[in-house]
């Protein structure tokens, strides 16, 4: 019974191609999030939705487009692929927006080459 | 803006000896919270203890406890007892606000000798 799931764990795929990370939550929470883990281990956050109504974006590029078609779903769909966006992808959720703590998924690990 | 400072990249422990992790953040707001997260090699981060701004009393979740120092805007994890699987990287992380994110420190990965 995964709480935070996200599929594929690993892809591999070349420069220019488009792929998309998906994710599920089971805990009823009404927020879900993508953050971005860097080479360095870095942390950050790329968008927040709550509700399915997006309300945070991180000023990053246009490529990468989330949805999020019920409060339970949040996909992230990334257009024209480049050597940078080589990450680890985390999807989270929490229980409300604002000042609780965040549940993880498993992480995805995109490797473009 | 908020932000979240470990000073420690590399921290190392013997097997059941103590260790202390630092973190430190800056912010103008009043009500926050602040947690400590834990990545092993597996990648998956797991929420080790969370500390309500408003509530003075430290943290603690068994070998884990928190120093919360509000005026001075510090917030160090202290493990007690280490084990082996305690190994990884541990990451500060601030929520407060306006915000509706994680704001995460650098982390500090912490090896645990035999």
């Amino acid at each position: 019974d995964t709480a935070v799931s996200q599929t594929p764990k690993y892809l591999v795929t070349q420069m220019g191609n488009d792929k998309s990370i998906k994710c599920e939550q089971n805990l009823g929470h009404d927020t879900m999030y993508w953050y971005k883990q860097d080479s360095k281990k870095f942390l950050k956050i790329m968008f927040s939705y709550n509700n399915k109504e997006l309300i945070i974006n991180e000023t990053v590029p246009n490529r990468f487009s989330p949805k999020s078609p019920d409060k339970a779903h949040l996909n992230l769909h990334i257009n024209s692929l480049e050597l940078g966006d080589s990450a680890v992808y985390f999807c989270a959720s929490s229980q409300a927006a604002g000042n609780t703590e965040a549940f993880f998924g498993q992480g995805t690990r995109l490797t473009v080459v | 803006a908020q932000t979240v400072t470990q000073s420690q990249p590399e921290m190392s422990v013997q097997e059941a000896e103590t260790v202390t992790l630092s973190c430190t953040y800056d912010t103008s707001e009043s009500d926050y919270y602040l947690f400590w997260y834990k990545q092993p090699p597996s990648r998956q981060m797991i929420l080790v203890i969370r500390q309500e701004a408003y509530k003075q009393q430290n943290a603690t979740e068994n070998r884990f406890s928190v120093n919360f120092q509000k005026a001075a805007k510090s917030f160090s994890l202290k493990i007690s007892d280490s084990q082996l699987g305690d190994a990884a990287m541990y990451f500060c992380a601030y929520n407060g606000g306006a915000t509706n994110k994680l704001i995460f420190g650098t982390g500090t990965l912490l090896a645990v000798q035999p």
